[in-house]
């Protein structure tokens, strides 16, 4: 089945530092979502990307659908204590059963004041 | 209501003991998903509802799994003869009308232990 990779697992950075995590994939996609994850609550959407190449930012978020479809990397710039929780990226195939929604294994993100 | 919300949020069972999770969807919302998070992975896609539609299965990893949704809107998802592996996070999303690229909400999951 699709698999997503996701890497690194976890990131320990200090108040101010830019983040960068990526998600690998070895099937084309024609969606690629970021959520994030806080203890005790389900994902919230932050990013969609649509087109391949297509480069979006939402505040100091900006991610990036690749090129072959087969990747995507999320940015965070000048990371803050509320940035900290569970980053996933999501995969979507348009398909006749809604569309659902492949996840990589999470990044957890620290950050320390 | 204003977002998806799913009882019970904690569910502590014995082994081999059936268990029904709910998920209140989204008012208006004709796509119903549920997924499985285990403990530092990702999620895992279970099953999905689509109005009236016959759901899609395919995710669901045994016969021992089963999902009804009643007049398309609350679901209920059953596990039979619960196994110490089925220990995870359940979480419903739903979403409009279960398009590509339509934001899927999620709730805040149940939060199941197997004994």
């Amino acid at each position: 089945g699709q698999q997503l990779n996701q890497s690194p697992q976890s990131m320990f950075i200090q108040e101010g530092e830019d983040v960068s995590m990526n998600c690998t994939s070895s099937s084309i996609f024609n969606t690629w979502l970021w959520y994030k994850q806080e203890p005790g609550e389900g994902p919230v959407l932050l990013i969609a990307l649509y087109k391949a190449g297509e480069l979006t930012s939402n505040g100091r978020l900006t991610a990036q659908f690749g090129i072959t479809r087969k990747d995507s990397f999320l940015n965070i710039s000048a990371s803050i204590p509320s940035d900290v929780g569970i980053y996933f990226c999501a995969g979507q195939v348009e398909e006749t059963s809604g569309s659902r929604l492949t996840f990589g294994e999470g990044t957890q993100l620290t950050v320390n004041p | 209501g204003a977002g998806v919300s799913q009882s019970p949020s904690n569910k502590v069972t014995e082994k081999g003991k059936d268990v029904e999770l709910r998920c209140d969807p989204i008012s208006g919302h004709t796509a119903l998903y549920w997924y499985r998070q285990s403990l530092g992975q990702g999620l895992e896609f279970l099953i999905y509802f689509q109005g009236n539609s016959a759901p899609d299965k395919s995710g669901l990893p045994s016969d021992r799994f089963s999902a009804e949704r009643t007049g398309g809107s609350v679901s209920t998802l059953t596990i039979q003869r619960t196994q110490q592996e089925d220990s995870a996070v359940y979480l419903c999303a739903s979403s409009l009308y279960g398009g590509r690229g339509e934001t899927q909400y999620f709730g805040p999951g149940t939060r199941l232990l197997v004994l």
